[in-house]
């Protein structure tokens, strides 16, 4: 069935690169999802990605997809610690109307 | 980006009892979805609201326990039926919405946290 996996944390320093990988298994995904989610809050779409991109750079965001090996990273430069957050990642099955699948989400922390 | 409201934000109810959540978007949608956040945990879609149709379950969930409505385009509500403290979950609505001829994004609202006595 349809899977999305993430390591679940992740720490780094102020003014670091972070970096958060995904891995799905369903090869007919259409978009791929990156949202924040802050203590007590809804989710933020932080960014998308459609299946037939390599890359795509929004501000201090960038996601790679390697689509061979079903492999999403997305990479924040000059990580602060309001970037402190969980963040998954959520594939769109186009076999079921879209449906989403998200991962577990990886807790980062960002420490001064 | 779009704008998705809930309420109520937050409830605490007893065991036996239900509650209906509301969901309103900013602009008419074709799509609306329920997910379920148990504490701790990722998403799980809970249905999919049809408009003018009955909503689109995913296992494990019925429409006897989560009955939702959706009477137009910008408006939903899912209620929780007879709760149990197993329910005690944030409950999200979400939306997506086209920009464009190819671009589909998805949207979610700021979530209902709930807790079952």
């Amino acid at each position: 069935g349809e899977d999305v996996e993430q390591s679940l944390f992740l720490s780094v320093r102020e003014g670091d690169s972070s970096v958060i990988n995904c891995t799905y298994t369903d090869s007919s995904s259409t978009y791929l999802y990156w949202y924040k989610q802050e203590p007590g809050a809804g989710l933020q779409l932080l960014t998308y990605i459609f299946s037939n991109m390599d890359m795509k750079q929004d501000q201090r965001l960038t996601v790679l997809l390697n689509k061979k090996d079903k492999h999403l990273s997305l990479r924040i430069a000059d990580t602060q610690t309001g970037d402190s957050a969980i963040y998954f990642c959520a594939e769109s099955l186009y076999n079921q109307g879209g449906k989403l699948i998200f991962g577990q989400g990886t807790e980062l922390s960002v420490k001064p | 980006s779009a704008v998705i409201s809930q309420k109520p934000s937050r409830d605490i109810c007893q065991r036996g009892t239900s509650l209906t959540i509301q969901c309103q978007v900013d602009s008419q949608v074709t799509m609306m979805f329920w997910y379920r956040q148990q504490p701790g945990q990722s998403l799980t879609l809970i249905a999919t609201a049809n408009q003018g149709s009955e909503a689109t379950y995913e296992s494990g969930f019925v429409i006897d326990k989560f009955p939702i409505s959706r009477p137009n385009l910008t408006f939903s509500t899912l209620t929780v039926s007879n709760m149990s403290p197993e329910d005690s979950s944030i409950y999200l609505c979400s939306a997506r919405y086209y920009e464009g001829k190819i671009q589909e994004t998805q949207y979610f609202g700021p979530g209902t946290r709930l807790l079952v006595l």
